[in-house]
C-alpha cells in the first residue's frame, strides 16, 4: 500500500518570505499523480497544485511550485511571497494512475503559520 | 462555494444512534468519494461510487454504509455510533478519473456524545 509522509507537523514563515513544506511517499508504481491540498480554518479542502509523475517538469501555480524528485520519492511544496491567507493545514496526497484506483492517500498534514 | 454540497454541516448525536450524511456532487460529476478526517487517523478514504455503483472501498467500518442515487447524490449512513466515530466527514466529487484532483465539500462535523 502506498504511504505519504509529511515530517513537519508545524511550520512558520514571515510574511513575504518563502517556505518549503516536505513530503515523501512510498510506492512501487511508476506512474501516479501527486497533489497538495490546503485546508484553512474554514475546513474546506482546496487543491493547490498537482504533478503527474511521468512529467519531468515541476508544476507551478502562481506563488506555489513543487520540487518533484521521482527517484527520491519526494514532492515538496514551495510557497513564495507568503501571505497571511496562506496560513492553513497543507496536505500532500498520492493517487495511482491505474483504473479503479482513484482514491487519494493523504499525509498527516503540516500546519503553516504566517507571521505578520 | 465549491459546487459540492454537504448536509448537515454539524451533527451531535448519542452513542448507539444512527445518522445519515448527505452529499450532492458538483454538476456533471459522476464520482463521489467519502473521507473521514480525525485527529489521530488523519484523512482516511472510506468509499467511492461512480454513477450509482460502488467502485472502491477503503477503511470503512461494517457499521458504515453508503449509496449513490440515480440523481447522483450520495448518502453515508453511520450506525451504532461510538465516541471514536466523532470526526469531520468529507464528500468529494470528480468528473471521471480524478487525475485533476477532486472537488471537496465543506464537510459534516459529527460529534458523538
Amino acid at each position: 500500500a502506498q504511504t505519504v509522509t509529511q515530517s513537519q507537523p508545524e511550520m512558520s514563515v514571515q510574511e513575504a518570505e518563502t517556505v518549503t513544506l516536505s513530503c515523501t511517499y512510498d510506492t512501487s508504481e511508476s506512474d501516479y499523480y501527486l497533489f497538495w491540498y490546503k485546508q484553512p480554518p474554514s475546513r474546506q479542502m482546496i487543491l493547490v497544485i498537482r504533478q503527474e509523475a511521468y512529467k519531468q517538469q515541476n508544476a507551478t501555480e502562481n506563488r506555489f511550485s513543487v520540487n518533484f524528485q521521482k527517484a527520491a520519492k519526494s514532492f515538496s511544496l514551495k510557497i513564495s511571497d507568503s501571505q497571511l491567507g496562506d496560513a492553513a493545514m497543507y496536505f500532500c496526497a498520492y493517487r495511482n494512475s491505474g483504473a479503479g484506483s482513484y482514491q487519494l492517500t493523504f499525509g498527516k498534514g503540516t500546519k503553516l503559520s504566517v507571521i505578520p | 462555494d465549491s459546487g459540492v454540497t454537504q448536509t448537515p454541516k454539524h451533527l451531535i448525536t448519542a452513542t448507539g444512534q444512527r445518522v445519515t450524511l448527505r452529499c450532492s456532487p458538483r454538476s456533471g460529476d459522476l464520482s463521489v468519494y467519502w473521507y473521514q478526517q480525525s485527529l489521530d487517523q488523519g484523512l482516511q478514504f472510506l468509499i467511492q461510487y461512480y454513477n450509482g455503483e460502488e467502485r472502491a472501498k477503503g477503511n470503512i467500518l461494517e457499521r458504515f454504509s453508503a449509496q449513490q442515487f440515480p440523481d447522483l447524490h450520495s448518502e453515508l449512513n453511520l450506525s451504532s455510533l461510538e465516541l471514536g466515530d466523532s470526526a469531520l466527514y468529507f464528500c468529494a466529487s470528480s468528473a471521471g478519473t480524478s487525475i485533476y484532483g477532486y472537488t471537496f465539500g465543506s464537510g459534516t462535523r459529527l460529534t458523538v456524545v
